[in-house]
């Protein structure tokens, strides 16, 4: 089946430092992306949709600037936090449309983010 | 908006029993699709079963059915033979597709714990 390949699985970084997270698609193009954002016993939280090609759209109360995407390619699409505090501190995932069937989403397995 | 209710934060069950899972959600829209994602303490995402709006047949997946009602805005899940490897949240998700634009929303989850 499709996969999402998301990296860093963990990353611990310094208060000010700008954090990417990678995801790819394997074996399959992925014109949208969502990247989400989980905080400890709670759900999924929608950020941003990303299409490849264009600007990615924001969900309200989403900080453009502090939260960077990227969508350059069809398998591929990046968020990076920058200039991160504590309050960035969080599980973030990445999904995409995944082809065969309607409406089929796959996850990527999320990346826990320490900011110290 | 679309909101996504699950009014049941947690729940067990006995192993090799049945457990029902429920979940309401809130629309004006009339296509619109429906989903049960598990996030185990892996905490990947896995997209247990879906069901579109316009078939009024339940979707099945194995051990794992659905009793969608429509006109009641209702999407419950049931596990039967309830597996220890079940253990999990669960996620309820409605998603619509209107005007180019898609988008989750999910409800805020159901801790699901099997006991041998």
């Amino acid at each position: 089946g499709a996969v999402v390949s998301q990296h860093p699985s963990r990353v611990i970084c310094k208060s000010g430092t700008s954090v990417k997270i990678e995801c790819r698609s394997l074996d399959f193009q992925a014109t949208t992306m969502f990247w989400y954002r989980q905080f400890p016993k709670q759900s999924l939280m929608l950020m941003a949709t990303s299409n490849e090609g264009s600007k990615a759209t924001y969900e309200q109360g989403v900080e453009k600037d502090k939260f960077l995407i990227n969508h350059a390619s069809l398998t591929l699409s990046t968020l990076t936090v920058t200039s991160a505090h504590p309050e960035d501190s969080s599980f973030y995932i990445c999904s995409a449309d995944s082809p065969g069937t309607p409406y089929g989403y796959t996850f990527g397995s999320g990346t826990r983010l320490t900011v110290v | 908006a679309q909101t996504v209710t699950q009014s049941q934060p947690e729940m067990s069950v006995q192993e090799a029993e049945t457990v029902t899972l429920s979940c309401t959600y809130d629309t004006s829209e009339n296509n619109y699709y429906l989903f049960w994602y598990k996030q185990p303490p892996s905490r990947q995402m896995i997209l247990v079963i879906r069901q579109e709006a316009y078939k009024q047949q339940n979707a099945t997946e194995n051990r794992f059915s659905v009793n969608f009602q429509k006109a009641a805005k209702s999407f419950s899940l049931k596990i039967s033979d309830s597996q220890l490897g079940d253990t999990a949240m669960y996620f309820c998700a409605f998603m619509s597709y209107q005007g180019g634009s898609e988008k989750l929303v999910f409800g805020k989850g159901t801790k699901l714990t099997v006991n041998p």
